[in-house]
């Protein structure tokens, strides 16, 4: 299976900042890599394809960066309704794989 | 807009097996194009990819379950099950059902999930 590793696994922001999000591929995924967030209690809901798309509906302070294994989410002005769970998902291999998770909390 | 809805018993007892199934509403999975899926999150845990199945019945196994698992399909229903046998206390998660994409990389779509506890 590829492994994928998400840094930090939490983080503390505020409203207004500019955050950053890191996954790591065990392997080359190409750019077979998206981004969930999770509420509590919610089913994920998918912010970014293919690992620069972004999903019809999301906010533009949204957006993704990288290919090989190494992938950014960034959220370039927090706001309120953006504390959540972030996921990584690569989707090059059958075996789909997301990585642990980071979760963004209010400062 | 496509929904989709677990239902299936709340509480396994230990090495039995757990049945669950998806009703879609909203679209016709023997229309094609899609994947189904079943995905499961521990509690307070990430998440798990278990399978997915095409409506032509073709299906794909988290390695790690395969053993355990089998997805299928029912087109005149509109549904997708999942079961997996020989449980243990460290099957408890909310599973959920879910589409892909129409190039099955990503969930497009996901139920609400369901909570199964496996407990005597």
């Amino acid at each position: 299976d590829i492994q994928m590793t998400q840094s930090p696994s939490s983080l503390s922001a505020s409203v207004g900042d500019r955050v950053t999000i890191t996954c790591r591929a065990s392997q080359s995924i190409s750019s077979y890599l998206n981004w969930y967030q999770q509420k509590p209690g919610q089913a994920p809901k998918v912010l970014i394809y293919a690992a620069t798309s972004l999903q019809s509906g999301v906010p533009s302070r949204f957006s993704g960066s990288g290919s090989g294994t190494d992938f950014t989410l960034t959220i370039s002005s927090l706001q309120p309704e953006d504390f959540a769970t972030y996921y990584c998902q690569q989707s090059y291999s059958s075996s789909r794989t997301f990585g642990q998770g980071t979760k963004v909390e209010i400062k | 807009q496509v929904q989709l809805q677990e239902s299936g018993p709340g509480l396994v007892p230990p090495s039995q097996t757990l049945s669950l199934t998806c009703t879609v509403s909203g679209g016709s999975i023997s229309s094609g194009g899609y994947y189904w899926s079943w995905i499961r999150q521990h509690p307070g845990e990430g998440l798990e990819w278990i399978g997915y199945i095409y409506y032509s019945g073709s299906t794909y196994y988290n390695p790690s379950l395969k053993s355990r698992v089998t997805i299928s399909v029912d087109t005149s229903k509109n549904q997708f099950s999942l079961k997996l046998s020989s449980v243990t206390a460290a099957d408890t998660a909310v599973y959920y059902c879910a589409r892909l994409d129409s190039s099955g990389y990503y969930v497009d779509y996901w139920g609400q999930g369901t909570l199964v506890t496996v407990s005597s």
